[in-house]
Parts: C-alpha cells; sequence; structure tokens
C-alpha cells in the first residue's frame, strides 16, 4: 500500500531564516498533497495543498513543490516567525484515503 | 462557516469503563472521519463515513470500538472497556465529499487519558 515518508523529524532554524520540510511517497498514483499545521491542544490545520497536475504552489511565506517523476514533495516557509512553531504533517491521497507522513517539529529560535 | 465541533475536550477515566465522544461536522459536509492520534504520532484513520454509510472501518477495533453517524450529520465513537492504550487525542474532521480532492476541516480533538 502507499506509504509516506516524512523528513526531519526535528527542524530548529533561526527567526527569519526559512524552512524546508520533505516528504516521499511510494504509489504513483497518489494526486493530491496536503500539508497540515499542528499546533499544541489543537487539530491539524490546513495550510497548502496541491494536485498532481501541478508542481508547485505558492501562498505568501508557505509554498510547496511537488516531483512526481521522483516522488517526493516539499513544503517551504520563508521569512519564519515565532508563529510557525508546530508540528507540520504530510499525507499523500489514494483512493479516498489520506496516507499520513510522522510529522516534523518546528522549532523557531529567537 | 463554523467549524467542525467535538466534546468533550478532555476525558478521564478508569480501564474497563466505557466513554463516548461526540462530533459535528461542517454543514453539508458528506464525508466524516474519526483519527486517533497518540501523542508524538500522525493522525490514524479508525472509521471513515460517506453520509450515514460506512466507507473503511478497517483500523477500528471493532471488538471494543464503535460509531455510528445515523442521520448522516454528527456521529458519535464509543470505547467500551477502554484500556491503557486507548490513552490519545480522538480527532474528528469532515470533508465536503469523498471524491472531491480537498482537504479535511479537523476538529480541536478529545484528549482521552485511561488509569
Amino acid at each position: 500500500g502507499e506509504n509516506v515518508e516524512q523528513h526531519p523529524s526535528t527542524l530548529s532554524v533561526q527567526e527569519g531564516d526559512s524552512a524546508v520540510i520533505k516528504c516521499t511517497y511510494s504509489d504513483s498514483a497518489s494526486n493530491y498533497f496536503p500539508w497540515y499545521k499542528q499546533e499544541l491542544g489543537k487539530g491539524p490545520q490546513l495550510i497548502i495543498d496541491i494536485r498532481s497536475n501541478v508542481g508547485e504552489k505558492k501562498d505568501q511565506r508557505i509554498a510547496v513543490t511537488l516531483n512526481k517523476t521522483a516522488k517526493h514533495f516539499s513544503l517551504h516557509i520563508t521569512e519564519t516567525q515565532p508563529e510557525d512553531s508546530a508540528v507540520y504533517f504530510c499525507a499523500a491521497r489514494i483512493n479516498y484515503q489520506l496516507i499520513w507522513g510522522a510529522g516534523t517539529k518546528l522549532i523557531i529560535k529567537p | 462557516e463554523a467549524g467542525v465541533a467535538q466534546s468533550p475536550r478532555y476525558k478521564i477515566i478508569e480501564k474497563r469503563q466505557s466513554v463516548a465522544f461526540w462530533c459535528n461536522p461542517i454543514s453539508g459536509h458528506a464525508t466524516l472521519y474519526w483519527y486517533q492520534q497518540i501523542l508524538g504520532q500522525g493522525p490514524k484513520l479508525l472509521i471513515q463515513f460517506q453520509n450515514n454509510g460506512v466507507v473503511d472501518d478497517s483500523q477500528l477495533p471493532k471488538d471494543r470500538f464503535s460509531a455510528e453517524r445515523l442521520k448522516g450529520v454528527d456521529s458519535t465513537l464509543k470505547i467500551q472497556p477502554a484500556k491503557l492504550e486507548d490513552s490519545a487525542v480522538y480527532l474528528c474532521a469532515s470533508s465536503r465529499a469523498q471524491g472531491a480532492i480537498d482537504g479535511y476541516t479537523f476538529g480541536s480533538g478529545t484528549r482521552l487519558t485511561v488509569v
């Protein structure tokens, strides 16, 4: 079945720097790739997503890139701010189901 | 639009007791999901409903867990009897339809502690 690997498990960056989180998936039939942000005590919140017919999508400081040939997609956060500190999850959709990565804890150092 | 509502927010029970969680999805969302999230891990799908029918319950421990969505709107998830390893956050999510390629909206979850 589909498997999603996410790296790194923890990422610490200086405030103002960029952060990149990478995910790989195994099933080439996956057609939708959302990214969720989960703050302490809250449910995951969808922050950006990309469909398989698009290579890149941006929303202000957040961008996602998709490489279908290599079967990997990445989340890019520029000009990081303290409020970006959270756990980030990637996921891949196959057959109406979301397969989740294990999560990345992003720490923004002041 | 109003978000996904869940209650209670927290619950502490002793092992072998029973517990129930409630979820009200976003109005008009046909698909409803229950996830279990153990501390430090990603969400694990327990059951998926399309309207009031079960689409996938392959990872639901059916000897102790049950869920229903009788009128195709709100849903309840029950655990009976609870075990220590059931301690987790139980998240409810909804989406427009099973076939829609869009994201899920999650509730804030119910944190269950089994002692």
